[in-house]
């Protein structure tokens, strides 16, 4: 089945950008969504990209998608402690029906 | 317009007792899924209904037996709790069975379950 890996933790400082990454393994994934969890709360829709795009940038979001390598990330501009959070990659694999999600990344913004 | 909505909030158990875990959503979705979250493992889909009326086996079915009442409601039924089912219980639900885009899963708030 499919793979997606994420390191588990990352830190950064306020005002500092943060880049989460993912790698995969189902080259045949056509739309790869990132989600953001909150202390104690469901999962919300953050991003996603389109596989036939290498770049999707929305307000301080930016998307890569470096589709040979399967490797995705999600770069936060000018983090804030808002954005402290666990983030999850979710490439859509399966025939295009299944979302399979990484471990997640907990991002801590310290002060 | 609330989304998607899951009860009990939190639930502690025995082994060997049962329970339903709730889930509405109001979007006129046509497909539910339910998932478990356990640390360092990310989220684990254990049932999915892709429309009203069928019901599918996901990636850990075993312990659980799931029912769509109608469009908006999904429910996750364990018969006999052990303790390897603690866990936190998401629902989601999508307008499709394949995700487009921005018409993919959107997830209720989550159900902890402690089975002791």
């Amino acid at each position: 089945g499919e793979d997606v890996e994420q390191s588990l933790f990352l830190s950064v400082r306020e005002g500092d950008s943060s880049v989460i990454n993912c790698t995969y393994t189902d080259s045949s994934s056509t739309y790869l969504y990132w989600y953001k969890q909150e202390p104690g709360a469901g999962l919300q829709l953050l991003t996603y990209i389109f596989s036939n795009m290498d770049m999707k940038q929305d307000q301080r979001l930016t998307v890569l998608l470096n589709k040979k390598d399967k490797h995705l990330s999600l770069r936060i501009a000018d983090t804030q402690t808002g954005d402290s959070a666990i983030y999850f990659c979710a490439p859509l694999t399966g025939g295009g029906n299944k979302l399979t999600f990484g471990t997640g990344t907990q991002l801590k913004v310290e002060l | 317009n609330a989304g998607v909505t899951q009860t009990p909030k939190f639930q502690v158990l025995k082994t060997g007792q049962s329970m339903t875990l709730q889930c509405a959503q109001d979007m006129n979705h046509n497909s539910m899924y339910w998932y478990r979250q356990d640390p360092g493992m990310g989220l684990r889909l254990i049932y999915y209904s892709a429309s009203e009326g069928t019901t599918d086996k996901g990636e850990v079915p075993n312990g659980y037996n799931v029912s769509r009442l109608n469009k908006r409601e999904f429910s996750l039924r364990l018969e006999s709790a052990a303790p390897s089912q603690t866990s936190v219980y998401f629902c989601a639900s999508s307008l499709y069975a394949q995700p487009t885009g921005r018409e993919t899963q959107y997830f209720g708030p989550g159900t902890r379950l402690l089975v002791l």
